[in-house]
């Protein structure tokens, strides 16, 4: 069965920190996706990957397929980018099975 | 776009009422799904959709139907609410099944 760990869990930070938040997960896969959730928001979709790096803005999200691990990172943290942070993947082999979640990092920045 | 639209965003159900849960997306896109969000876990899937006329069970889908009769819209049905049932529901879609993930707003369901 495929598991996604996320950690840390929960995570308060001071403007202007870089953040580091990281998922492992047991299989392989042929994807990985960032999103984000608001207090009391709908869900966004940040990043998806399969291989290598992306960035958009401040956010970085990186992926090493051998470790099956995937890390996002946060440049200059704002309170704005509070938020609960989810990982999600798709196994190789499961067919038309979507997505495994995360249970999410819930993510304060403090002014 | 409009994208995902999920309506009601909040609905109140007494045990045994039955209701339907609305979706639908403007973009063409092949897969939809539809996920329940409890506190301390990760999102769930209920049932998805690979195409009109397909649907399938995810890992909690006792209690809920689905149909796909179109590519724009794939509702759940509650047959009976029971209290265990109390979640926020959500729906989404992507082109294909490693594609970009567009979320609905989200539906809160409280059964009394």
């Amino acid at each position: 069965k495929n598991e996604v760990e996320q950690s840390p869990q929960n995570l308060t930070a001071q403007e202007g920190e870089f953040i580091t938040i990281n998922c492992s997960y047991s299989v392989g896969i042929s994807a990985l996706h960032w999103l984000q959730q608001h207090p009391g928001g709908g869900i966004v979709s940040l990043f998806m990957l399969s291989s290598g790096k992306k960035k958009h803005g401040r956010l970085i999200a990186t992926i090493n397929i051998q470790e099956k691990h995937s890390s996002l990172h946060i440049t200059a943290s704002h309170p704005r980018d509070s938020a609960v942070y989810i990982c999600a993947v798709r196994s190789r082999s499961s067919g038309n099975t979507p997505l495994v979640f995360g249970k999410g990092t819930r993510l304060s920045v403090i002014a | 776009n409009a994208g995902v639209t999920q309506t009601p965003k909040f609905q109140v159900l007494k045990t045994g009422q039955s209701m339907t849960l609305q979706c639908a997306q403007d973009m063409n896109h092949e897969y939809m799904s539809w996920y329940r969000q409890d506190p301390g876990m990760g999102l769930r899937l209920i049932h998805y959709s690979v195409g009109a006329g397909i649907t399938d069970q995810g890992e909690v889908p006792n209690g809920y139907n689905v149909s796909r009769s179109t590519t724009e819209d794939f509702p759940l049905r509650l047959l009976s609410a029971a209290p265990s049932q109390t979640s926020v529901y959500f729906c989404a879609s992507s082109y294909t099944l490693v594609g970009e993930l567009f979320f609905g707003e989200g539906s809160r369901l409280t059964v009394l």
